[in-house]
């Protein structure tokens, strides 16, 4: 089965930097789907970006970009010119091409200093 | 369009009682999953629907039924309720041929 590691259970930035948060994954497919998603106090899950595993180009969303590196299964989230709202818990995501499983990491506690 | 709602958002059981979780997309969506949420984990994935009238397991399927009668509902039960279903349920919809999928706001069970 595949699994999803974020290895920093906290990351903390200053307003205004840049933070990089990891995420590796385990599979032995080639077709495949990757997510990062950002978790407020509120407890809602909204999606930051997605990544197609036949795409070389690394996704944008605005301040959000990643780095997806497949031969090296790693899928890091970048975010520019962070913001108090950023603050929030980030999980990293796989989605199988040919079924519904959707395997979450763990997840990164991200703290925005003033 | 209220999106994906979950009822109830709070709820306080007994060891062994039941009860059913449900969960509601007015986006005519064909996919329906269930996850929970542990602390310290990520969500895990309970059951899931490709359709009305279907359902599938997911990774942790165990001491749980679903079912999707109505395309815009997916209910979750517990027949006997563990102190180890203590969790936040998270319901979520994504239509076909499309990778995101809209998470409700949880519900938040606790297992006495």
């Amino acid at each position: 089965a595949q699994t999803v590691t974020q290895s920093q259970p906290e990351m903390s930035v200053q307003e205004a930097e840049t933070v990089t948060l990891s995420c590796t994954y385990d599979t032995s497919e080639s077709d495949y789907y990757l997510f990062w998603y950002k978790q407020p106090p509120s407890r809602q899950m909204i999606l930051v970006i997605r990544q197609e595993a036949y795409k070389q180009q690394n996704a944008t969303e605005n301040r959000f970009s990643v780095n997806f590196q497949k031969a090296a299964k790693s899928f890091s989230l970048k975010i520019s010119d962070s913001q108090l709202g950023d603050a929030a818990m980030y999980f990293c995501a796989y989605r199988s091409f040919y079924n519904n499983d959707m395997r979450f990491g763990a997840g990164t506690r991200l703290t925005v200093k003033p | 369009n209220a999106g994906v709602t979950q009822t109830p958002k709070f709820r306080v059981l007994k060891t062994g009682q039941s009860m059913t979780l449900l969960c509601a997309q007015d986006m005519n969506h064909e996919y329906m999953y269930w996850y929970r949420q542990d602390p310290g984990m990520g969500l895990r994935l309970i059951h899931y629907s490709v359709g009305e009238g279907t359902t599938a397991k997911g990774e942790v399927p165990d001491g749980y039924n679903v079912s999707r009668l109505k395309k815009q509902n997916f209910l979750l039960g517990l027949e006997s309720a563990a102190p180890s279903q203590t969790s936040v349920y998270f319901c979520a919809s994504r239509p076909t041929g499309f990778n995101e999928q809209f998470f409700g706001p949880g519900t938040r069970l606790t297992v006495l």
